[in-house]
């Protein structure tokens, strides 16, 4: 079984300010990780996802996140945020079954940019 | 950007009746997933369906959730009673292509209990 920690709830931001938002997980077997933003009222859209090689991967819109195996940890960052990017923003992480196992999500960070 | 369609957005039921929510995946795809979505809280895997079989289920997909496809496009999750611990947005995912490991998720239901 696995498991995902989104320390944090709500970050606020300031536009053009760099931001990283922490996710770390616990599995007893190798993952797959992923994550996802949800803006208001829409569907999940996914970022980025790491399944294999380099450990620093790139997403759309601008966003990275490193997969750090030691920490156990999958953080996303982006250098320079815009108004746009305020939206819900989950981590996932699934078992290595191919498409057999869900993705198990974290509780979201809620990403606030100011003016 | 290939799409996954669910119908209706938005279902009003009274505790108690039957609910089906449908999903159109992304054709030519053997696994399917039902996620749940709560108010407010993170997205839960409910089951995930391979070759017109269930392959993995959660805790939350009891007895009254069922899943079917009845025809070769239509993907439908059905609650038999519903209670008001329902009422959530329910999403379906499909993986984005063939053999693919990330799932691209439609645009959800929001079913309201009352």
């Amino acid at each position: 079984a696995q498991s995902v920690t989104q320390l944090d709830s709500q970050v606020p931001v300031f536009e053009e300010a760099p931001v990283e938002l922490r996710c770390n997980y616990s599995s007893s077997v190798s993952v797959y990780l992923f994550w996802y933003v949800q803006y208001p009222n829409q569907g999940l859209q996914l970022l980025l996802k790491y399944l294999s090689g380099s450990t620093l991967v790139k997403g759309i819109n601008g966003f990275e996140a490193e997969f750090n195996k030691s920490q156990t940890s999958f953080h996303l960052r982006k250098p320079s945020v815009h108004i746009s990017d305020t939206a819900e923003y989950f981590c996932a992480v699934s078992g290595n079954r191919g498409g057999a196992d869900g993705l198990t999500f974290g509780k979201g960070t809620h990403l606030i940019i100011q003016p | 950007e290939p799409e996954v369609t669910q119908t209706p957005s938005h279902q009003v039921t009274q505790m108690g009746q039957e609910v089906i929510l449908r999903c159109v995946p992304i054709s030519n795809h053997l696994y399917f997933y039902w996620y749940r979505q709560i108010l407010g809280q993170k997205v839960e895997f409910l089951v995930s369906f391979y070759n017109n079989e269930i392959s993995e289920k959660s805790e939350i997909f009891d007895d009254q959730f069922s899943v079917e496809r009845p025809d070769g496009s239509n993907f439908t999750l059905k609650i038999r009673s519903t209670k008001l611990e329902d009422s959530a947005m329910y999403f379906c995912a499909t993986p984005k292509t063939s053999g693919s490991i990330e799932q691209f998720f439609g645009p959800g239901t929001r079913l309201t209990v009352l």
